[in-house]
């Protein structure tokens, strides 16, 4: 399989843990995209990379996020003190430099629930 | 701001009809990018079509086509003889250029239910 893959596909956490997820973008791939998605809505922007240099952070992405692409290849997304408003969809996706020919292609995403 | 909007919240049609999905889109960019992706119940994110700014050509693909209307600002997506296959989220989202080329700007979707 050579699309964008993220693990784990769920998980379900105790408030105030601290979770990890990881991506695997498409190899040639030298932008990588973190999105949020909460139930009803659409994807929002939270931060991405271009190699391994993390270029832009939505103001979405509060201290207790960090995320990292050591070596521009995946990338790891850690939510620190987890709350119940952090249960949401995280997707990764990739892409090329934008150019008029580029889309992102997105992961399976995972999902956390905070109980 | 860039922002895209689906009024359609919810359509839900039977088999073998032809299903219209909305966009309006906003940008302040020139040039700028928009995108249709499809979620099934699955979670992943299905890219189906980009069409550039300066190219106001509709597209058709099989039973999918697209209407790009820059006059106003709409891109609107139609699924001719629906299957029940076709049921998913439909997004319509948005890429601008120059310093906003990093992110997509999404509308909140519409659940398109094919029934059989």
């Amino acid at each position: 399989d050579t699309g964008v893959s993220q693990n784990p596909r769920h998980k379900i956490t105790k408030r105030g843990q601290n979770v990890t997820f990881r991506c695997d973008p498409i190899s040639e791939h030298n932008r990588l995209y973190w999105y949020r998605q909460t139930l009803g809505q659409g994807p929002e922007f939270l931060t991405y990379f271009q190699n391994e240099a993390q270029l832009e952070k939505s103001r979405l992405l509060s201290d207790r996020f960090s995320a990292e692409r050591p070596k521009g290849s995946f990338s790891t997304l850690e939510i620190q003190r987890t709350e119940q408003g952090d249960s949401a969809m995280y997707l990764c996706a990739s892409s090329l430099l934008p150019s008029r020919n580029t889309e992102a292609f997105f992961g399976q995403g995972t999902r956390l629930t905070v109980v | 701001a860039q922002k895209v909007t689906q009024a359609q919240t919810e359509i839900s049609v039977v088999e073998k009809e032809d299903v219209t999905l909305d966009c309006v889109y906003e940008t302040r960019d020139t040039t700028y990018y928009l995108f249709w992706y499809k979620q099934p119940p699955s979670g992943e994110l299905v890219f189906l079509i980009r069409r550039n700014s300066f190219d106001e050509q509709n597209e058709i693909s099989g039973r999918y086509s697209w209407n790009f209307q820059k006059s106003t600002s709409s891109f609107n997506f139609t699924i001719t003889a629906s299957q029940v296959v076709d049921s998913a989220v439909y997004f319509c989202a948005l890429r601008g250029s120059g310093g906003s080329n990093y992110k997509l700007t999404f509308g909140k979707g519409t659940l398109l239910t094919v029934n059989p």
